[in-house]
């Protein structure tokens, strides 16, 4: 597509409910990568996917978070049992470069709120 | 580990004024820098980025930034404010070397007064 585009833009839900981001990366990029977004945290490192080689997983604050990439393309960020605290913008970004010199295009987010 | 500190999560100029948002890193090898602006209800977008070249890099809108090994910093500044300049700025470091991860700052928000 020509940009990259997550789904759904807002979600509210109760807590303790089982909740799905989806993120469509850019075409062809083969870098794909999940952030939090919070008021006053800046962007919140999650997961990183990088071709076929196995996600960086380190910034996952919980056994709660997981999040899958199908097919190289389409991601999937769940988040179990939904908390208060888990209420912020989760923003997906793709890239088409290695070697850490590529930009990084993101989504809008989509804005979780967990009453 | 790659760290980004961003100095002063507000900064108010204005307009006209010189703009400057300072960032300071932490890496382990010779870093990536990168800049990316947030407008308000939009997403981030790429203002500039150090890769190893000019230390002096410029970007969008006349942004500019210098990346400073002997202060581990990579200030961004701009000789005069517009109003359309409000927005968030976020600094961020990549170690590179074919790892891409990208860690990022708490973020500046940049207010412009008439």
């Amino acid at each position: 597509g020509a940009g990259v585009s997550q789904s759904p833009s807002n979600k509210v839900t109760e807590k303790g409910k089982d909740v799905e981001l989806r993120c469509d990366p850019i075409s062809g990029h083969t870098a794909l990568y999940w952030y939090r977004q919070s008021l006053g945290q800046g962007l919140e490192f999650l997961i990183y996917f990088q071709g076929n080689s196995a996600p960086d997983k380190s910034g996952l604050p919980s056994d709660r978070f997981s999040a899958e990439r199908t097919g190289g393309s389409v991601s999937t960020l769940t988040i179990q049992r939904t908390q208060q605290e888990d209420s912020a913008v989760y923003l997906c970004a793709s890239s088409g470069r290695t070697g850490g010199t590529g930009e990084l295009f993101f989504g809008e987010g989509s804005r979780l709120t967990v009453l | 580990a790659q760290s980004v500190t961003q100095l002063g999560s507000h900064v108010s100029v204005s307009e006209g004024a010189l703009v400057l948002l300072r960032c300071n890193y932490s890496s382990s090898v010779p870093p990536y820098l990168f800049w990316y602006v947030q407008y308000p209800n939009q997403g981030l977008q790429l203002l500039l980025k150090y890769t190893s070249a000019a230390t002096l890099v410029k970007g969008i809108n006349d942004f500019e930034a210098e990346f400073k090994k002997s202060e581990t910093s990579f200030h961004l500044t701009k000789p005069s404010a517009h109003m359309s300049d409000a927005a968030e700025y976020f600094c961020a470091v990549s170690e590179g070397g074919g790892y891409q991860k990208v860690t990022f700052g708490t973020g500046t928000k940049l207010q412009v007064i008439p």
